[in-house]
């Protein structure tokens, strides 16, 4: 079975502190994505990697960076965090197949 | 730019209860069309389907997309109460690197 898993189910943070959120798969997938999920929006793209290193911007990028440093490993990061990225984060991955593969989701709170 | 809409936002129904989730889509280039189930934590994979009138069938959950008039239902029958989840319909673009575009969510609530 893959296994997706994510550093914190829960995390409270406070305004511009700078925030990290890891993924980590296990099943050696080229791409991996990270997602976040607001009430009445789904889920919406912010970033995605298709190989160590390599990065593109989703849907909306603005205020996140991130990093693939190894193949199975994504990081998102919050440089400064503002109240806006409240938010559930979700990671996927995949490999050659349309079929993403999802973590449980860290809900953020930024105080 | 790409849209996809799923209907109703919420349903109530008792168990027992046969229900129908609707996904309609506007995109360039369509793969593919997937439908997720998401309880408390992380959406987990229902079905994928590439071809019109295949049905894809799962127990009491099946699933069915048209091509031409660009939508996909999701039927679940007998309904039990496991089956309260939100559930997600997704699409998949040719070219881009198995990008998703979701929708919002079809909440599901089955009471006893």
């Amino acid at each position: 079975d893959v296994k997706v898993t994510q550093s914190s189910r829960y995390l409270v943070k406070r305004t511009g502190e700078k925030v990290f959120l890891e993924c980590v798969q296990d099943m050696d997938h080229e791409n991996m994505f990270w997602y976040r999920q607001d009430p009445g929006l789904g889920l919406r793209l912010i970033y995605f990697s298709y190989d160590v290193k390599m990065k593109e911007k989703g849907d909306i990028p603005e205020g996140y960076s991130v990093s693939r440093e190894k193949k199975e490993r994504f990081s998102l990061i919050l440089e400064s965090a503002s109240t806006n990225q409240t938010s559930m984060y979700l990671c996927a991955s995949n490999t050659y197949t349309d079929t993403q593969y999802f973590g449980p989701g860290t809900r953020l709170t930024v105080l | 730019e790409d849209k996809v809409v799923q209907s109703p936002l919420s349903l109530v129904v008792h168990e027992g209860d046969t229900v129908t989730l609707n996904c309609s889509y506007e995109v360039t280039n369509f793969r593919s069309l997937l439908w997720y189930k998401q309880e408390k934590k992380a959406p987990t994979f229902l079905f994928m389907l590439t071809s019109s009138g295949i049905e894809k069938k799962s127990g009491r959950l099946s699933s069915i997309l048209d091509k031409k008039e660009l939508f996909s239902i999701l039927n679940i029958t007998a309904t039990q109460t496991g089956d309260s989840a939100i559930y997600l319909c997704a699409v998949a673009k040719t070219g881009t690197a198995s990008k998703l575009t979701f929708g919002t969510g079809t909440r599901l609530q089955v009471t006893l």
